[in-house]
């Protein structure tokens, strides 16, 4: 069955500290793998993209690793900002082209506090 | 260019009305898509369309829920009768090239009914 769950649920971190969330998948054919945020009251933006052959991509203060043959992918945040207080959404596509899926995580909700 | 365009931003109806939600998709964008989102399930495709076309409404999850593109620049999702289990936030995204590429939200509509 084609699933992405994503660790922890929830996560409260005080500013300025730095964090990791989680992404196991069991999708194939896998195509990519990206990280959405999701403020609240908003639609998600996409923070990275990552295909088969990237293991590593950075966006700012957000790093997001990929191993394909665990299938696992993580997003690091670095030097946490009260800004940064939101769900963070792991979906992976499956297959290619036109006729790809896209498969979502639930989210992880990640409050910052002063 | 402002993103996807969705209104209402809210919606309050009573249960047994017609309710039409509203999507403007990015210029020159081809793929248009609808979604929803509650707590419980997260992030659901219900349809999707390219080029004005349905390709797959199999997320669509009963004849209560229709949705059309009468052109490149607008699409409308109703739901008629509306019952309070249809209660989430609806998301339209759009894309360039393909169900598998980046796409852009929306900021959603919040539907309540009551």
């Amino acid at each position: 069955k084609n699933q992405v769950e994503q660790s922890p649920q929830s996560l409260i971190i005080l500013e300025g500290k730095n964090c990791t969330l989680q992404c196991n998948y069991t999708v194939s054919p896998f195509s990519n793998l990206r990280w959405y945020k999701q403020d609240t009251g908003r639609g998600p933006v996409s923070l990275t993209i990552m295909t088969f052959s990237e293991n590593t991509k950075s966006n700012g203060r957000y790093t997001a690793t990929l191993d394909a043959d665990t299938k696992q992918s993580s997003l690091h945040i670095t030097a946490s900002q009260l800004s940064d207080s939101a769900s963070y959404i792991c979906v992976v596509s499956q297959g290619s082209g036109n006729t790809g899926k896209l498969i979502f995580g639930q989210g992880t909700t990640l409050q910052v506090k002063p | 260019d402002a993103g996807v365009i969705q209104s209402p931003r809210h919606e309050v109806t009573e249960m047994g009305q017609e309710v039409t939600l509203r999507c403007k998709p990015i210029s020159g964008h081809d793929y248009l898509f609808w979604y929803r989102q509650t707590m419980m399930r997260g992030l659901e495709l219900l349809i999707y369309f390219n080029n004005n076309v349905p390709i797959d409404d199999s997320g669509m999850p009963e004849d209560r829920f229709s949705a059309k593109m009468p052109n490149a620049s607008f699409s409308t999702l109703k739901i008629q009768p509306s019952e309070p289990r249809d209660s989430a936030v609806y998301f339209c995204a759009s894309s360039l090239g393909g169900r598998s590429y980046g796409y852009t939200f929306g900021s959603g509509t919040r539907l309540t009914v009551v």
